[in-house]
């Protein structure tokens, strides 16, 4: 079964760091594009960014809003994907899902994982 | 403000047929496939319709999409109560220094 399964969501305060993980499971992860999508509360989807696959190099892509704050990584040989985030803001307080990308879409959801930045 | 245009809401009687629109420009919607999600409430969303008008194993064909020029279109068929959801498009956009993704601020359907 292909599977998605994001963890390391918490509460943190302003300016603080957390650590995202997605781990995929059932699929041939080297091969995909993996994406991170956010939900703000009572909010539509924003895309965070993405890691492109091992053929392309890798190479990352991130929204205006979170460029210089967030860096996405993934290893491989742990099918893993990861969204290093720093200097929080309260705004971006959301839950946050992984994807993984194929034809031209987000085709496998994970159930997301819930970052609260708040004082 | 979402660079895909949706309308906030939507809503029709349990086996009617309802029309989801999704408005861009040449750099999102005119020039790149459009794919379609559906989040149930309290779940995460699911990929409906991608490359504007293929459906996923699993997704019956009540569902479907087009496109036309800088628009598409998600049309249901024979609604049912379970159809209750965000429904959600989504393109690539090259307006900016380099290809974002973008979603449109999604429409709730309600069935009557």
């Amino acid at each position: 079964e292909v599977q998605l399964v994001e963890s390391g969501g918490g509460l943190v305060q302003p300016g603080g760091s957390l650590r995202l993980s997605c781990a995929a499971s059932g699929f041939t992860f080297s091969d995909h594009y993996m994406h991170w999508v956010r939900q703000a509360p009572g909010k539509g989807l924003e895309w965070v960014g993405r890691s492109r696959n091992k053929a392309n190099s890798y190479t990352t892509d991130y929204a205006a809003s979170v460029k210089g704050r967030f860096t996405i990584s993934r290893d491989d040989s742990k099918n893993s994907l990861y969204l290093q985030m720093n200097s929080l803001k309260t705004e971006d307080t959301a839950v946050y899902y992984c994807t993984r990308g194929a034809f031209h879409a987000m085709d496998v959801w994970g159930q997301g994982t819930t970052v609260t930045v708040s004082s | 403000q979402s660079v895909l245009t949706q309308p906030p809401s939507v809503s029709a009687a349990p086996g009617q047929k309802v029309t989801i629109s999704c408005s861009g420009s040449s750099s999102n919607i005119g020039n790149n496939y459009v794919s379609w999600y559906q989040q149930l409430p309290g779940t995460a969303p699911r990929l409906l319709i991608y490359e504007n008008n293929k459906r996923p194993s699993g997704i019956p064909d009540r569902f479907s999409g087009s496109k036309s020029g800088s628009s598409a279109t998600l049309g249901i068929t024979g609604l049912q109560t379970g159809d209750e959801a965000d429904y959600y498009c989504g393109t690539w956009d090259s307006s900016l220094s380099a290809a974002d993704w973008v979603f449109g601020g999604g429409t709730k359907l309600t069935v009557l």
